[in-house]
């Protein structure tokens, strides 16, 4: 029963590597979102999806690109990562309902 | 004024105790809200939703007051192991049907 997996759970980058984080859902949802949190701000949305093929921006897009070829995965791309990136990120898959269900999160330092 | 408003606590209260959280919000026409739990460093997870008649969940309820725009959660005989932050989702109309979470209203219990 895994759900939404995100990989990886920690990562340092130094400013201006790129990287991708990977998050797949096992429950056949088509809603998908990544979102940041940080301390006093909330989750706070990147970008979402409501089905394959299909991506927008959230409240706070800029630096961030998103993909979603199938159903199941959602991967997240720092085009050039900077210290404001540092975050715990979030990857959620949600029912018709507005049930959300989250991935476990990465923890990014980028210095 | 934020969308989505929590009083970010911490709430300090012994075992046993009854505690109250608040969330209010702004032009939500939603049918159902949600509470999540955080846990230190890890990631939200649904702990009840909220609905016009409100929700009873053995020592957790939880109530929404449309006229006044705030949803509640009550705790009844606190545990331990109720320490966490509490999240309020308010799901708002849109071509998303965009959810809105809180920053949290954390809460600690002890003996």
């Amino acid at each position: 029963n895994a759900g939404v997996t995100q990989t990886p759970k920690f990562q340092v980058l130094k400013t201006g590597q790129s990287m991708t984080l990977q998050c797949a859902q096992d429950m056949n949802h088509e809603y998908m979102s990544w979102y940041r949190q940080d301390p006093g701000m909330g989750l706070r949305l990147i970008h979402y999806s409501v089905g394959a093929g299909i991506t927008d921006q959230g409240e706070v897009p800029n630096g961030y690109n998103v993909s979603r070829s199938t159903t199941e995965d959602f991967p997240l791309r720092l085009l050039s990562a900077a210290p404001s990136q540092t975050s715990v990120y979030f990857c959620a898959s949600r029912t018709g309902e507005n049930i959300q269900y989250f991935g476990a999160g990465t923890r990014l330092s980028v210095l | 004024r934020k969308e989505v408003e929590q009083d970010p606590g911490p709430f300090n209260v012994p075992e046993g105790a009854t505690v109250a959280f608040n969330c209010t919000y702004s032009n939500s026409a939603s049918q159902s809200f949600f509470w999540y739990r955080q846990d230190c460093r890890k990631e939200p997870k649904l702990l009840m939703s909220v609905y016009s008649s409100g929700n009873e969940d053995g020592r957790f309820t939880a109530q929404l007051n449309r006229a006044s725009q705030y949803i509640s959660l009550l705790i009844r005989d606190s545990k331990l192991s109720d320490s966490a932050t509490y999240l309020c989702v308010v799901p708002f109309s849109g071509g998303y049907n965009k959810l809105i979470f809180g920053a949290g209203t954390r809460l600690a219990v002890h003996p």
